[in-house]
C-alpha cells in the first residue's frame, strides 16, 4: 500500500513568513496526527483527526498555528507568523483506528526559520 | 498516559541479540505497550505492540514482566540497519503517542 505521502520534503523561510505543509494519509485511515520534532527529542503531538474532526489539540500553539482535514482525506498545518524556534520536522501520521493498529508516519517536512 | 524510563544509549555487535528496556511501573490496566523506532532523516515506523503477553512478529519479540511495569524489546539478531531511536510508549487505545526521548540504539561491525 502507498504510504503517508507529506509535502514539501524541505522549507527554508524568515521569521514572520508563514508556511504550509501538506498531507495525505494512507487510503482509508480514518485519524490523523500531526507532531513537531525538535533535534535531539521526540516527537510531539501537536493535532490529532478523527475523519474531519479534531480529537486533541490541546499542544497546538493556537496563535500561529493552524490545521484542518477537509473531507476527511488529506490535511494542512499551516504556521502564520513563523518564528525560530519553529524549526523543525513536521510529521504527519495515519492510523486504521485510533491508534489501535499501529501508525504509519510520513517522512516529514524539515522546516528552517532563518 | 503512564510515563516511560528507557536508557540514553546502548550498543550492539553485529549478529547478537539487542535488548532494549523500558519501564512503566505506573502502567494502568487498560494500556498498551507500544514500541516504535526511527531511523535517522525518517519519520517512526510501528514495530510491535502488546497488552500483557508476550507478542513476536517479523521485527522483533516484545517481552512484558507479569506485573506489567516493565518490558523488553528483543531484536533477534541485529544488524547495521538496526541503528535507530528506539521509542517504548504506553497509552490506552484510542489516545494519541507521546514520545520520550528514547533509547538510541548503535550496531557495531
Amino acid at each position: 500500500e502507498a504510504g503517508v505521502a507529506q509535502s514539501p520534503r524541505y522549507k527554508i523561510i524568515e521569521k514572520r513568513q508563514s508556511v504550509a505543509f501538506w498531507c495525505n494519509p494512507i487510503s482509508g485511515h480514518a485519524t490523523l496526527y500531526w507532531y513537531q520534532q525538535i533535534l535531539g527529542q521526540g516527537p510531539k503531538l501537536l493535532i490529532q483527526f478523527q475523519n474531519n474532526g479534531v480529537v486533541d489539540d490541546s499542544q497546538l500553539p493556537k496563535d500561529r498555528f493552524s490545521a484542518e482535514r477537509l473531507k476527511g482525506v488529506d490535511s494542512t498545518l499551516k504556521i502564520q507568523p513563523a518564528k525560530l524556534e519553529d524549526s523543525a520536522v513536521y510529521l504527519c501520521a495515519s492510523s486504521l483506528e485510533s491508534g489501535h493498529y499501529g501508525y504509519t508516519f510520513g517522512s516529514g517536512t524539515r522546516l528552517t526559520v532563518v | 498516559d503512564a510515563k516511560t524510563t528507557q536508557p540514553p544509549s546502548m550498543d550492539c555487535a553485529e549478529g547478537r541479540a539487542a535488548n532494549l528496556p523500558c519501564n512503566h511501573s505506573t502502567i494502568s490496566g487498560n494500556e498498551y505497550v507500544y514500541w516504535y523506532r526511527q531511523i535517522h532523516s525518517q519519520g517512526p515506523q510501528y514495530i510491535i505492540h502488546g497488552l500483557k503477553n508476550n507478542e513476536t512478529n517479523e521485527m522483533a519479540s516484545l517481552i512484558i514482566t507479569e506485573d506489567r511495569k516493565s518490558s523488553t524489546l528483543i531484536l533477534p539478531h541485529a544488524t547495521l540497519r538496526d541503528t535507530a531511536v528506539y521509542y517504548c510508549i504506553v497509552t490506552r487505545e484510542g489516545y494519541a503517542l507521546n514520545f520520550g526521548k528514547g533509547t538510541s540504539l548503535l550496531v557495531t561491525p
